[in-house]
């Protein structure tokens, strides 16, 4: 059983690009949680996700942030015009019952 | 809103000593998880408590769930270099639909 799969792993965009951001969860789980963590920090919660539904959104900046869980296909968590204040890892981490949570290895994202 | 805190922050042990982090949650936790993660890594799940002073052990890690279900600590006893990482309590509080993440304690074992 794969674990939580994301991709790219290190993702370069200048000022201003867009950022896309996959993660495929482990197979079976229905729930994706989206987090933010900057160097030396905790984690964030951002977004939590279930197919085609948005849970809870709470932890997600007002603009340029969004996130989707389609019925086929990854989680995707999209930056639009990003700014040098983006750059982190963010870790999507998936789950069976809304219980404990299964991490994939993180993005890390770098604006230049 | 809820807040989890963790003491400490860091802490720096010589190898074979133990070693000790506290999680106090603002509000009552329906239950409470513990992950690890290593440097570079990503967090892993090490366990979830959920009743009022349960007590569970792996290996040489002993968990703890405070009675009032608002703080949780994790012991590892006679370290070594392989628990080097930052340790996360986390916890649900009621039907609350996201985990609330603690502030970590970065572990450092020497030899």
């Amino acid at each position: 059983n794969a674990g939580v799969m994301q991709n790219p792993r290190h993702l370069v965009r200048r000022r201003g690009q867009e950022a896309r951001l996959r993660c495929s969860p482990m197979k079976g789980h229905s729930h994706v949680y989206w987090y933010r963590q900057l160097p030396e920090e905790g984690l964030k919660f951002m977004v939590y996700l279930q197919k085609e539904n948005i849970i809870d959104e709470s932890g997600m900046p007002k603009e340029r942030f969004s996130a989707e869980f389609p019925k086929e296909g990854p989680s995707i968590l999209r930056i639009q015009q990003v700014v040098r204040g983006d750059s982190a890892a963010y870790f999507c981490a998936s789950s069976p019952l809304g219980s404990e949570q299964y991490f994939g290895p993180g993005t890390r994202l770098t604006v230049t | 809103g809820q807040q989890v805190m963790q003491i400490p922050q860091y802490q720096h042990v010589q190898e074979g000593e133990d070693f000790t982090t506290y999680c106090n949650s603002s509000t009552t936790l329906s239950n409470i998880q513990w992950y690890k993660q290593r440097p570079g890594g990503h967090p892993v799940f090490l366990i979830q408590l959920v009743k009022s002073g349960e007590v569970k052990k792996q290996k040489r890690l002993t968990f703890q769930f405070g009675e009032a279900k608002k703080n949780s600590s994790l012991h590892i006893t006679a370290t070594q270099t392989t628990d080097v990482g930052t340790y996360f309590c986390a916890g649900y509080t009621g039907t609350a639909s996201k985990l609330t993440f603690g502030t970590g304690t970065r572990l450092q074992v020497t030899l």
